[in-house]
């Protein structure tokens, strides 16, 4: 099983808004809803921000949010704020039911 | 509050096998799969398999089945990662974390360091 693809870096300024692309295949993201997304900070473990493509969890800010059309998922953070800061990666069930992770990409907040 | 609390760093030799520890507390540990991801230094994510607590089934990650076994004991909510026939690839940060559905994970462990070294 492949990785999903992302960008490996996206930068924006405080404010302003940026998109995380995760591109995967009809074996995975293209089959199921099952798309999530995870911020990890440095040294620490990830944090759950988006599931089931566009579900938050609570507590999650609604700056993020997330879609899918066909076998690419993405992940929107409005209002950029330094502290978001981090790496993101989204992962996908399979339908051989066992999940992939994407790459990662590290976003810089300028 | 739901907490997921893994046991310490490992320094393995080549060959040898290491067990990782995960104990749940704050929720129904049966209601909850637990899946287990991997981060090797510098790294992403990759998941390793998962565990249904209620029934016992596991999935593995293709690359590692047949080296990889995860239990757990419902008797004290804890999970349990096996790895076997160790290299230095395998070197890496350890996570379990609580699966709520759809390949979803919403609670961490802190993370084992396991360092597979001559």
């Amino acid at each position: 099983q492949s990785a999903l693809t992302q960008p490996a870096s996206v930068s924006g300024s405080p404010g302003q808004s940026i998109t995380i692309s995760c591109t995967g295949t009809s074996s995975d993201v293209g089959a199921y809803n099952y798309v999530s997304w995870y911020q990890q900070h440095p040294g620490k473990a990830p944090i759950l921000m988006v599931y089931g493509v566009s579900d938050r969890p609570s507590g999650v800010s609604n700056r993020f949010s997330g879609s899918k059309s066909g076998n690419t998922a993405s992940l929107t953070i409005s209002g950029l704020q330094p502290e978001d800061e981090a790496d993101y990666y989204c992962s996908s069930q399979t339908t051989s039911s066992t999940v992939v992770f994407g790459g990662g990409t590290k976003l810089t907040v300028l | 509050q739901v907490q997921v609390v893994q046991s310490g760093a490992e320094v393995k030799k080549p060959g040898a096998s290491v067990k990782v520890s995960c104990k749940a507390s704050g929720y129904a540990f049966n209601s909850y799969g637990i899946s287990w991801v991997r981060q090797a230094p510098g790294q992403g994510l990759e998941w390793v398999g998962w565990s249904n607590p209620y029934n016992g089934n596991t999935r593995y990650a293709q690359k590692l089945q047949g080296r990889v076994t995860l239990t757990t004991d419902t008797s004290t909510s804890t999970a349990y990662v096996e790895l076997r026939s160790l290299t230095s690839d395998d070197t890496a940060v350890y996570y379990c974390a609580r699966d709520i559905g759809s390949a979803a994970f919403d609670q961490w462990g802190q993370g084992t360091l396991v360092t597979v070294s001559s």
